[in-house]
């Protein structure tokens, strides 16, 4: 069964670092793409950013471009999304998802992780 | 970036209706179109990808079509599980891009 799960919920300060991971299991974690989403308060979707385990190749959306990096560890199939220096905008909910090869689209998702950004 | 706009942002309907949610995307992103319902506090769920096809183990109420940059996602005969937000997603280029989202609510 695959199966996406993500890290518990952070609250934190503006200025401070944060890493939330999303582990894999159930598939071959090296032949899927996994990307970021976030929600913020009350909106929409919005695409952060993907990461191919076999490689490592990223892509970010301009809007975060530099504000958050994507990472892996193999080892342990897990998907990493950090920061180094948090923002009140922060604020969100951040969900992992799986993306099937040739379709392209997020298939399985992870449960959520809300980060909560307040001084 | 490539826009996506859907309509309408909340939609008001009866259980046993059917209803219509559309999608407009700034240029053509031929079928490369993505439907995701989205519940309360949980993650989202694929519906629909390339624009028509069906997700595996996703009822056939459910029924996607369009291509270019028109796209409609149609629910036949509403339940009570399907009030929900649904959203589009394109992924013809990256950045992928969703609509705002359309709140299917009870009348």
């Amino acid at each position: 069964e695959v199966q996406l799960v993500q890290s518990g919920a952070e609250a934190k300060k503006p200025g401070e670092s944060l890493k939330i991971s999303c582990k894999a299991s159930g598939y071959s974690f090296a032949d899927y793409w996994i990307g970021w989403v976030r929600q913020m308060p009350g909106k929409g979707l919005e695409w952060t950013g993907i990461i191919y385990p076999g490689d490592s190749d990223t892509k970010y959306s301009p809007s975060v471009q530099g504000q958050v990096t994507i990472s892996i560890d193999r080892s342990i199939s897990t998907a990493y999304l950090q920061w180094s220096s948090l923002k009140a905008s922060d604020t969100a909910i951040y969900y992992c998802a799986r993306q099937r090869p040739g379709a392209r689209v997020l298939d399985y998702w992870g449960q959520g992780t809300l980060v909560a950004v307040s001084s | 970036d490539i826009q996506m706009t859907q309509s309408p942002s909340t939609l008001s309907a009866s259980v046993g209706d059917r209803v219509t949610i559309t999608c407009r995307a700034s240029q053509s992103i031929s079928s490369w179109l993505a439907w995701y319902q989205q519940k309360p506090g949980t993650a989202p769920h694929l519906l629909i990808y390339e624009a028509s096809t069906l997700e595996s183990g996703v009822p056939s109420k459910f029924s996607g079509s369009g291509s270019g940059t028109e796209f409609t996602l149609t629910i036949s005969s509403l339940r009570p599980d399907d009030f929900a937000t649904y959203y589009c997603q394109q992924y013809e280029s990256y950045p992928w891009t969703f609509g705002q989202g359309t709140k299917v609510e009870i009348k």
